[in-house]
């Protein structure tokens, strides 16, 4: 069975410096990885993901996240935290070579970012 | 391109009903899948449909049901509310493959009394 854990429910950084979300996961085979920001009373909204091929992805606002098989981790950073980046934060893998293939991911609890003036 | 929309946003239910959720996936995605998110047990996969033949399930109790009609909107029903119930759920629709990413709805906050 996988399993995402995200280190610290929640992150205060002050506007302007670097983000750094944790995530680390669990999966027998390497799994599909991604990053969603949560705003209040919204869902989702996929930052960026891991499939395959380069290590270092970018996503949108400014944010990209490294795989690093041997340290089996995918942490999610930013170089200048903006106001408008406070949110939740979530890291989440998805299950290669489900019987009948499919989509199911599974949700690391999930990081508060603050980001204060 | 419309997002996923889900219905109704807001549902206020009482102990021992009944309750059917929508959601209308984004145009030409036939994958639909379901969570639930609670602040106690976080983000959890009930189950997803596909081509109206549902294709995974997580580890819910049987009073969590759906079904995907022919144009890929999907239904999930929960029976015999329990307080426990109480939660956001959030409907998220992909194309086909696994790697795909997953476009999720706003949700429907489900209050149990």
């Amino acid at each position: 069975a996988q399993s995402v854990t995200q280190l610290g429910s929640h992150v205060s950084v002050s506007e302007g410096a670097l983000v750094l979300l944790r995530c680390n996961y669990s999966s027998s085979v390497p799994p599909y990885l991604f990053w969603y920001v949560q705003y209040p009373n919204q869902g989702l909204q996929l930052l960026l993901k891991y499939t395959t091929g380069a290590t270092l992805v970018k996503g949108i606002n400014g944010f990209e996240a490294e795989f690093k098989k041997s340290e089996t981790s995918f942490h999610l950073t930013k170089p200048s935290a903006h106001m408008s980046d406070a949110a939740e934060y979530f890291c989440a893998v998805s299950e290669r070579g489900l019987t009948g293939g499919g989509n199911k991911l599974t949700f690391g609890t999930g990081t508060q970012l603050k980001v204060e003036l | 391109k419309a997002g996923v929309t889900q219905t109704p946003r807001y549902l206020i239910k009482t102990r021992g009903q009944q309750v059917t959720l929508s959601c209308s996936p984004i145009s030409g995605h036939r994958s639909v899948s379901w969570y639930q998110q609670t602040p106690g047990q976080g983000l959890q996969f009930l189950f997803e449909y596909f081509s109206e033949t549902q294709r995974n399930k997580g580890n819910f109790p049987g009073r969590f049901s759906g079904r995907q009609f022919s144009n890929s909107r999907s239904e999930m029903n929960v029976s015999t509310l329990e307080l426990g119930d109480s939660a956001l759920y959030l409907c998220a629709s992909s194309l086909e493959q696994t790697y795909n990413e997953q476009f999720f709805g706003p949700g429907t906050r489900l209050t149990v009394l």
